[in-house]
């Protein structure tokens, strides 16, 4: 799920599989980190966030993964359904009183039936 | 519960004529704003954020402005479009350094 180029990376995974999205951020000081889901034509919609304080946070079947060592986070969706199928980005937050987020280039998942 | 509105859905322009994109939140007070612009299959460009009325900071250059008139409104325009600035443009809205939440989107063609 690493961004290269210009164009999405891409994954595939039959419906009922698992589904992992990797993603690298850059600043090693970012503190707050959201997974987004984004189908065609809409606007990004929000998942699950984390906090640099945390490794593992839990959702209703997604789960977030945070290794602040080398700076990566995964995205996991289980029993992955036709309907997962969109583009997911990872945003990262450096905290303080700059309110910004800085977005990944998103990974484009299919879910075959 | 919060609510964003954007509009117009959609926007095809001449190039050379002005923009005005329309954002607004309902269900919650004093929140940050964003407009973004996304190219096709491409990730999203942070172009403006206000933390509050007439707060305005740009993150590009570019001959786009926004402008915060009142608490939950939130407006992007442009004296005289140009080609690149077709995208889809996306408001978002936060508290604090919390998620921000998205609006439907702008898409606008120039022409």
């Amino acid at each position: 799920g690493e961004s290269v180029g210009l164009h999405l990376p891409t994954l595939s995974v039959q419906e009922g599989d698992n589904s992992i999205i990797n993603c690298a951020y850059s600043n090693s000081a970012s503190d707050y980190f959201i997974w987004y889901k984004q189908e065609s034509g809409k606007g990004p919609q929000f998942i699950i966030d984390i906090r640099s304080n945390m490794d593992k946070r839990q959702g209703q079947r997604v789960t977030v993964l945070l290794n602040k060592t080398v700076k990566h986070l995964s995205l996991q969706i289980a029993a992955t359904q036709p309907g997962d199928s969109a583009v997911y980005f990872c945003a990262e937050n450096s905290g303080g009183s700059n309110y910004k987020l800085t977005f990944g280039k998103g990974t484009l998942l299919t879910v075959n039936p | 519960s919060q609510t964003i509105h954007q509009w117009p859905a959609t926007l095809v322009q001449p190039v050379g004529s002005p923009l005005s994109l329309e954002c607004t939140v309902e269900g919650t007070s004093n929140p940050n704003l964003y407009w973004y612009r996304q190219a096709a299959g491409r990730g999203l460009q942070l172009l403006f954020y206000s933390v509050g009325i007439g707060q305005i900071s740009s993150e590009v250059p570019q001959n786009l402005s926004a402008s915060r008139p009142q608490d939950r409104q939130f407006i992007l325009s442009s004296k005289k479009l140009l080609l690149s600035d077709s995208g889809f443009y996306l408001c978002a809205w936060s508290v604090l350094d919390r998620e921000q939440y998205f609006g439907p989107g702008t898409r606008l063609t120039v022409t």
